[in-house]
């Protein structure tokens, strides 16, 4: 089974609004984080934000806010007020907190968001 | 910029061929991660290195191999290269390389572009 699943291959925002991009993810450890990474054209991966299972509280940065919803397996990135610059792939990934052997990163399929102007 | 340098930025090479493939993490991080990045198989994680011992294997072919030097920089050797091989390699770092509940945020490289002809 999928550990991360990103079921929105690509997506369309008009610029300056809000878009949620989903990620839902499987695991049996209560200890695990969640990651959201942006890959633009260029290539680079960017780290935008992370929840920790543990976290009661949703995760923001800026513009970003990661909707956690433990019961449901599911962290959903919220981009507010959209941006040109925003068009890029979006990835969301798993380090699950038990793996004994390490700490890497489980990634999704990725999300390619495009903003329209 | 993350802090996290590869070297080199692209790489064309042909088949059967050997390529290494060299990462410089972060000033004090202990960890290095490789990741593969193709079209086929998505982003997937390959090999941790931590303070120079080998600390997770995932995917990765017994035609590749990795290291990490007492100055920390870790080299990704591929070698009898095939035409499937060809994929943007990234390296990562981060401080820890344990199963604490820290958010050990990967601080990606800006990635290697291998294409093999």
């Amino acid at each position: 089974a999928q550990k991360i699943t990103q079921t929105q291959p690509g997506m369309f925002v008009q610029e300056k609004e809000a878009v949620t991009l989903d990620c839902t993810y499987d695991t049996s450890d209560q200890s695990y984080g969640l990651f959201w990474y942006k890959q633009p054209s260029s290539g680079e991966m960017i780290f935008l934000i992370y929840q920790g299972s543990y976290d009661e509280q949703n995760a923001t940065e800026g513009r970003y806010s990661l909707n956690f919803q433990k019961a449901r397996k599911s962290a959903n990135l919220v981009i507010s007020a959209s941006q040109l610059g925003d068009s890029a792939m979006y990835f969301c990934a798993m380090r699950e907190g038990s793996n004994n052997a390490g700490n890497m990163l489980t990634f999704g399929g990725g999300t390619r968001l495009m903003v329209k102007p | 910029d993350s802090g996290v340098t590869q070297t080199p930025k692209h790489l064309i090479t042909a088949t059967g061929q050997r390529v290494t493939l060299r990462c410089s993490p972060r000033s004090g991080d202990l960890s290095v991660y490789w990741y593969q990045q193709s079209l086929d198989q998505g982003l997937q994680f390959l090999i941790q290195y931590y303070n120079g011992e080998e600390r997770a294997k995932g995917n990765i072919l017994e035609r590749f191999s990795a290291q990490q030097f007492p100055d920390l920089h870790s080299e990704l050797n591929l070698s009898s290269l095939e035409l499937g091989d060809s994929a943007l390699y990234f390296c990562a770092s981060s401080p820890s390389g344990g199963t604490g509940l820290a958010s050990n945020e990967q601080f990606f490289g800006p990635g290697t572009r291998l294409t093999v002809l």
